[in-house]
């Protein structure tokens, strides 16, 4: 199957510093997804990107479509304890099958 | 604002015994999949769903495995002979689209004793 690393693999930051992640695939995707994941609870889905070089936010969140279409970041600014957890990014190699990146757990220090 | 249930939280089984966990996707979506999430790793794709038949599925989805959408609102997956590799977090989801965003349920803990 389709591997998406993510980097880095883990990050503690001081809150209100900026954040950023990156996730990048040997192939091609069409759309990328970043979900935020909690402990004991299903993904949430974050911020989606459908076309090359697509730029977008979300509040505090925002995330870039990579040129090459192999990758995706992901930014956070002025970090808060509530952003702990998990984020993947997530893209459909073909249309219905979609792969997770290997996650990037973010620990905010109050 | 709509969301994705599943149910139960947490199944408890037997190796060798059959378990079937049940997902209410979002009422307009047309997609459907489930996920495995295995402790402390990355989320796998098992099989996506549309217009009542499998679109895709990995190869973790083997012959043990099925899905099927008895009536117009639930979306289930069945493991017929767990098997102790088969614990784990399975998530539903749900989309819209090809392409498109998935919306996640809070899964279902299966543990295989």
């Amino acid at each position: 199957g389709q591997q998406l690393n993510q980097s880095p693999q883990s990050m503690f930051i001081q809150e209100g510093e900026d954040v950023s992640m990156n996730c990048t695939s040997s192939s091609i995707f069409n759309t990328w997804l970043w979900y935020k994941q909690e402990p004991g609870e299903g993904p949430v889905l974050l911020i989606a990107l459908y076309k090359a070089g697509e730029l977008t936010s979300n509040g505090r969140l925002t995330a870039q479509f990579g040129i090459t279409r192999k990758d995706s970041f992901l930014n956070i600014s002025a970090s808060i304890p509530s952003d702990v957890g998990i984020y993947f990014c997530a893209g459909p190699y073909t249309g219905n099958q979609f792969y997770f990146g290997t996650g990037t757990s973010l620990t905010v220090i109050p | 604002e709509p969301e994705v249930t599943q149910t139960p939280s947490h199944q408890v089984t037997q190796m060798g015994q059959e378990v079937i966990l049940r997902c209410v996707p979002i009422s307009n979506h047309l997609y459907f999949y489930w996920y495995r999430q295995i402790l402390g790793q990355k989320v796998e794709f098992l099989v996506s769903f549309y217009n009542n038949e499998i679109s895709e599925k990995s190869e973790i989805f083997d012959d043990q495995f099925s899905v099927e959408r008895p009536d117009g609102s639930n979306f289930t997956l069945k493991i017929r002979s767990t098997k102790l590799e088969d614990s784990a977090m399975y998530f539903c989801a749900s989309g819209a689209g090809t392409y498109n965003e998935q919306f996640f349920g809070p899964g279902t803990r299966l543990t295989v004793l």
